[in-house]
């Protein structure tokens, strides 16, 4: 399996706080995403980075901000969740954006 | 702008049966396709990936998927249905590669005895 950890894998927070979600890789890779999966919509690109300090706005970036300032960690902030934000988030990497990607195991986030 | 199609939320096969799950996709390019699969609890796995070079492409565990522009689709299919093959199964598209993949909403595959 790759070398992705995702953390908090499980976590439960109130309407209005500030959440950031960490994925860190092993793999040296230099793309990484940011997906939410909710029922019936599937994966959705929220942001994803081809770089250190490098990144790029996904299909649902609104509400998400993230950073990336080495290689190996890619934050997901956001800034004050709303329960809509109640979802499964899932970190991917990739070598090359010709290279396929690999998934991490996922963190479930309820927003009360 | 890309987007997919998957006929079909839940499918239900035999053990031992054809496994047909669609995709249709939308793009303005010759597109790279591919199919992924989601075990329960798990994050995705890539089962294959179509990127010009054969238009059937076989992946992992007995999977296979062919490339059909004149119909816009990018079916997979499996000969026998196994028990383990139960699980959620994705099709996306990229007009790149695989960055800024577009997912489907999903297939779930139910096996039964």
């Amino acid at each position: 399996d790759a070398g992705i950890t995702q953390s908090p894998r499980h976590k439960v927070t109130e309407t209005g706080t500030p959440v950031t979600l960490r994925c860190h890789q092993t793999e040296n890779h230099r793309y990484m995403y940011w997906y939410r999966q909710d029922p019936g919509h599937g994966l959705r690109l929220i942001h994803y980075s081809y770089g250190v300090k490098d990144t790029d706005k996904g299909e649902v970036s609104d509400g998400y901000s993230v950073s990336r300032s080495k290689t190996e960690d890619f934050l997901l902030t956001l800034e004050s969740a709303t329960s809509s934000q109640t979802s499964v988030y899932f970190c991917a990497i990739s070598e090359s954006s010709k290279s396929e990607q690999f998934f991490g195991p996922g963190t479930r986030l309820t927003v009360l | 702008a890309q987007s997919v199609t998957q006929l079909g939320s839940h499918v239900s096969v035999s053990e031992g049966a054809l496994v047909l799950l669609r995709c249709n996709y939308s793009s303005s390019v010759p597109p790279y396709l591919f199919w992924y699969v989601q075990y329960p609890n798990q994050g995705l796995q890539l089962l294959l990936k179509y990127t010009s070079a054969a238009t059937l492409v076989k992946g992992i565990n007995g999977f296979e998927a062919e490339f059909k522009k004149s119909e816009t689709s990018f079916h997979l299919t499996k000969p026998s249905a196994h028990m383990s093959d139960a699980a959620e199964y994705f099709c996306a598209v990229s007009k790149t590669g695989s960055e800024k993949l577009v997912f489907g909403k999903g297939t779930k595959l139910t096996v039964n005895p």
